[in-house]
């Protein structure tokens, strides 16, 4: 089963604006990943922000994390052509029998940066 | 640092035949991870092998999937017999320790079930 959900599924942007992409999650975590996947290739881990974390910055990556709300937003700013992948939170959780903790990923955000 | 390997990088095969991926993790990693994903969606996880144990195959589909990880540095994962909703992409990562820290993921397996 997938536990985050991005929001939205599609954006297409022009280069140089900002791209906001949304990210839910129904039960508790231990942290909350991003990761890119560009076409045909396997996914580039981009960024971990753990639970008693608010926000976390790289270059121009900016990830907020609310547990409350359970929910995470990836904030990439000055877009560039090269941005253009699909983007997926994972949430790393216990499995039910707590023995060993598992990554979930959601179903995506396909990002479309136009020159 | 050598990235994680994967072979074939694209399988065709009939339906009810059998197939086998296999891959290297980076050198060092502990802990090997084999997701599918199919078109349209996130990777979801099949195995999970910590060294050469079996940490979570809850998700494996145990009547046709099989995987090992022997001497605990490459794997094997095994379709027997495919079906065509195993078309995907098949993906292996492995990180250092467990999901508390980034998985680094290879280049994949296309398979395509006719």
């Amino acid at each position: 089963s997938q536990q985050g959900e991005e929001d939205p599924q599609a954006l297409s942007i022009q280069e140089g604006e900002n791209a906001t992409m949304n990210c839910s999650y129904k039960t508790s975590i231990n942290n909350l990943q991003w990761y890119r996947q560009n076409s045909g290739r396997g996914l580039v881990h981009l960024i971990l922000i753990r639970s008693n974390e608010r926000e976390k910055h790289s270059g121009r990556l900016r990830v907020t994390l609310d547990t409350s709300k359970k929910s995470s937003s990836l904030l990439i700013t000055a877009s560039r052509a090269a941005d253009t992948a699909s983007y997926f939170c994972a949430t790393d959780s216990f499995l039910p029998s707590g023995s060993a903790r598992q990554l979930t990923f959601g179903s995506g955000t396909q990002l479309t940066v136009l020159p | 640092e050598a990235g994680v390997a994967q072979s074939p990088r694209y399988k065709i095969i009939e339906k009810r035949q059998s197939v086998a991926f296999w891959c290297n993790p980076i050198s060092g990693h502990a802990t090997l991870y084999w997701y599918q994903q199919i078109l349209g969606q996130g990777p979801k996880l099949l195995i999970q092998f910590q060294n050469n144990g079996v940490v979570d195959d809850s998700q494996l589909p145990k009547d046709r999937f099989s995987a090992e990880r022997l001497k605990g540095v490459d794997s094997t994962l095994k379709i027997q017999p495919a079906k065509l909703e195993d078309s995907a992409v098949y993906l292996c990562a492995s990180s250092s320790r467990d999901s508390s820290l980034a998985q680094y993921f290879g280049p994949g397996t296309r398979l395509t079930v006719l």
